[in-house]
């Protein structure tokens, strides 16, 4: 049973410059989340999608933006981007109204 | 003041010992509780996970929750040196939702 895969697993990207991360959910499961990882710290909500819609986002700028695809994989989107915006990008997947949130091993972004 | 606060650590004890791993909320509406184990430049795998209070037991892993406190717990018997990681704990909000908010994590080394 594969578990929740991403890609790519690093990315260097240079300010100002537009990125796409994606992310296959574990099978079963229909409901996506993303996080960002800070050194150090732990990793905070980016937005959630379910039935191919944003459902749910926390505390981050328009710049990220998302999509779920009808078989449940999802991009994360993020324009202009920061040096701030250096971080492990985690995606989460779980099924609507049960167990735990799984989680995929990351994409390191680094901004130069 | 954060929502979620967790004692940074790090952490060290021998192997065998009995390690208590502790996290204090401040949202009323945490209702799912979950820890995660994270070793260096991966994703969280997800440990335990347990809804409203009280106790949760596998394998060596109990977790705790004591919501009248707004006290999460997670002990871990028979210590290993393969435990060394970082441990995350991440209560969230029910229904839909499912966001989690994570404590910054406390590092654990067992020394064999």
């Amino acid at each position: 049973d594969a578990g929740v895969t991403q890609s790519p697993t690093h990315l260097i990207k240079t300010r100002g410059q537009q990125v796409t991360l994606r992310c296959s959910p574990k099978s079963g499961h229909d409901t996506v989340s993303w996080y960002q990882q800070a050194l150090g710290q732990g990793p905070q909500f980016i937005f959630q999608y379910y039935e191919e819609e944003e459902r749910q986002r926390g505390n981050f700028p328009d710049r990220f933006s998302g999509h779920q695809f009808p078989n449940y994989s999802s991009e994360l989107n993020v324009n202009a981007l920061l040096l701030g915006d250096s971080a492990l990008y985690l995606c989460a997947s779980y099924l609507q109204g049960a167990g735990g949130a799984f989680f995929g091993q990351g994409t390191r972004l680094t901004v130069v | 003041q954060k929502e979620v606060e967790q004692d940074p650590g790090p952490l060290s004890v021998p192997e065998g010992a009995i390690v208590s791993l502790n996290c204090t909320y401040s949202n009323s509406a945490f209702q799912y509780f979950m820890w995660y184990r994270q070793y260096s430049r991966k994703g969280p795998e997800l440990l335990m996970y347990t809804y409203s209070s009280g106790n949760k037991e596998d394998g060596r892993f109990t977790a705790q929750v004591d919501k009248s406190s707004k006290y999460i717990s997670l002990f871990i018997r028979d210590s290993q040196p393969s435990d060394s990681a970082t441990y995350l704990c991440a209560p969230g909000v029910g229904g839909s939702a499912r966001q989690l908010t994570f404590g910054s994590g406390t590092q654990l080394t067992v020394l064999p």
